[in-house]
Order: structure tokens, then sequence, then C-alpha cells
């Protein structure tokens, strides 16, 4: 298994640019989501979803979509970049019915400039 | 807003003694806590957790403690190596992948 993959590593935008991250996961996680980390803090949740078809927003979901199209892809969505989104961003899955620190995986992040 | 907060950004301990690293929350009904460690460049990573029907939990050179009086839990680890370096979260794991995090807390080890 792969585990829970990124891309891309780093992206620099120039604000009002729209660009997808992209999440994968081949665990058959059922749960998803993404997060962002400024620096200095802790992460942030942004959207999740508990399966197929369904997202639900987390606490700051402004300037982000997503969708659940299938189990394996969670894309992150930028409408229109603003330097506010520069940040780190993490994608993580787990397994609904298992203890969270044998099945939660956080993937590498990506690294978001912009300016 | 948040929902837990970590008492101090930095913290530096000498290498083979104990550390902890504090952490308050506000809510009295949280349940559930974990406590991750982050190295540079790196997602987070589970260390422990504790449910709310518990005072302590040990796992292998780390202990946790929760004091649901005041709203308190702190992460214990026990003779401290250069390799336990990094920030460390606690986090309320709402259900579902719904995790809050605290700020932080940099933990440096002097040799």
């Amino acid at each position: 298994n792969a585990g829970v993959t990124q891309t891309p590593k780093f992206q620099v935008l120039k604000t009002g640019q729209s660009m997808t991250l992209q999440c994968a996961q081949d665990m058959n996680h059922e749960y998803m989501s993404w997060y962002r980390q400024d620096p200095g803090m802790g992460l942030r949740l942004i959207h999740y979803s508990v399966g197929a078809g369904i997202t639900d927003q987390g606490e700051v979901p402004n300037g982000y979509n997503v969708s659940r199209s299938t189990t394996e892809d969670f894309p992150l969505r930028l409408l229109s970049a603003a330097p506010s989104q520069t940040s780190v961003y993490f994608c993580a899955s787990s397994y609904r019915g298992g203890r969270i620190q044998e099945t939660q995986y956080f993937g590498p992040g990506t690294r978001l400039l912009v300016l | 807003g948040e929902s837990v907060g970590l008492h101090l950004p930095t913290l530096s301990v000498q290498e083979g003694d104990n550390s902890i690293i504090n952490c308050a929350y506000s809510n009295s009904a949280s349940d559930y806590f974990i406590w991750y460690k982050q190295e540079s460049g790196k997602g987070p990573q589970f260390i422990i957790d504790i449910r709310s029907n518990m005072d302590k939990r040990q796992g292998q050179r780390v202990t946790v403690l929760l004091n649901k009086t005041v709203k308190h839990l702190s992460l214990q680890i026990a003779a401290t190596q250069p390799g336990d370096s990094a920030v460390y979260f606690c986090a309320e794991n709402k259900g579902a992948q719904k995790l809050v995090f605290g700020q932080g807390t940099r933990l440096t080890i002097n040799p």
C-alpha cells in the first residue's frame, strides 16, 4: 500500500488563480479529510468526508471546495487563490470502524505559496 | 473557536530528563483526546490517546494524564531522547476525522 499520497509537494500561485490539490489513498478508508497548517499553529479542519458522495464543512471551509466521487480520491479545490491561503495542506484518511491509532494516516503535505 | 490549547509554545529539556507537555480544553463534554508528534516537514504522527472515562494511560515511554475537574491533560515523556525533538500537539477527536488541534509545543532536547 502506498498509504496517503498528496500531489503536488510544492506549488506557487498568483492571487486569483485556481488549482486542485490531489489526495489519494489505497487502503479503502471511508473517512478522508483536509487540514491546513499555518506557521506556529496546529492543523485546522477544512472539509471532511465520511464516504463517497458525502462531504461536509470543517472549521475553515471558505475559499475551498471538495468532492468525493470515489472512495480513493478526495481533491481540494481553490477557486480563486488568496495570499491568506498560503499554508501547508495535509490530507488524512482512516477506517471508520478501527481504532484511530491503527487506522489514521496523514499524507506528507502540500506546501502552497500564494503571491 | 479553538477548544484545546497548549500552555507553552516551547520547551527545552536535557537529554535523559523527563518532559511534561500540558494542554487545556474548554468543553467539559469533550471525551476523546489524542497527542500527536510532528517532525519537521512531516504530517502528524499518533502518539497516544485517552478517553474521558480514564485518568491515565501509558504507552512506551509516554504517559497521558487527564484531569477532567480542571479540564487539563498532559503528555509525559520519560528519559527524553534526541529523537523526541518535534512539535507536540494535543487534539480533541470529535469523531469522523474531525480533529481540533491546539497550537503545539516545540520540544528541544539539549545534549
